[in-house]
């Protein structure tokens, strides 16, 4: 059973424009929720995160929206530059159990010129 | 560099034969974690290691095994390899899943 599901698994963008990836989960004890960027031939890399006692967290051109009721986060790329072309997976976990990471199936983006 | 070192980077075996994969984690984390990521897919999860103790356990194969030693550093032993376990494996450490993952930059198994 997929804890963590991620939409679109690809998405095309015009440079300038805004990427957004959706994922959606359904253990409420979830309380960390990050997002990997992941460029070919490399390791994932944090690339931001957020916990749920707030709604939105921005880092520079990224964004995450979380909405705690609806059990889903987004992330949101500004102003999408050919360099965020690359592969992008959110996550979740709880302190509590095994403390794993759950990975939706990942994205893959591509921004063009 | 991210702080966790995966050796080797690159491997070419032949079926049937059986490889050990090494990974030493970020100074201070006590957990390790394989994954495994074949061409164009997601991020499979294998085995958890915290302290030198198996934590949890994904889907890793019979043939795969691993093990944390007192130094935390972690290996990763696949036995009775087949073409389609051809793919990058990932190690990843952390101080608590909650703190977020770092992950190696893997190693690329060729099995021909």
């Amino acid at each position: 059973q997929q804890q963590v599901k991620q939409s679109p698994q690809s998405l095309i963008v015009q440079k300038g424009g805004i990427s957004i990836i959706n994922c959606a989960y359904e253990n409420t004890a979830f309380d960390y929720f990050p997002w990997y960027q992941q460029f070919p031939g490399k390791g994932p890399a944090l690339l931001i995160a957020i916990r749920p006692d707030v709604s939105e967290k921005k880092e520079g051109r990224f964004t995450i929206s979380f909405n705690k009721s609806a059990k889903q986060f987004s992330l949101h790329i500004m102003d999408s530059q050919p360099g965020d072309s690359a592969t992008y997976f959110c996550a979740a976990t709880s302190d509590t159990g095994a403390n794993n990471l759950f990975f939706g199936t990942g994205t893959r983006l591509t921004v063009i010129p | 560099d991210s702080g966790v070192t995966q050796t080797p980077k690159h491997l070419i075996t032949a079926t049937g034969q059986r490889v050990t994969l090494r990974c030493s984690p970020r100074s201070g984390d006590l957990s390790v974690y394989w994954y495994q990521q074949s061409l164009d897919q997601g991020l499979q999860f294998l085995i958890q290691y915290y302290n030198g103790e198996e934590r949890a356990k994904g889907n890793i194969l019979e043939r795969f095994s691993a093990q944390q030693f007192p130094d935390l550093h972690s290996e990763l032993n696949l036995s009775s390899l087949e073409l389609g376990d051809s793919a990058l494996y990932f190690c990843a450490s952390s101080v608590g899943a909650s703190y977020g993952y770092t992950f190696g930059s893997g190693t690329r198994l060729t099995v021909v």
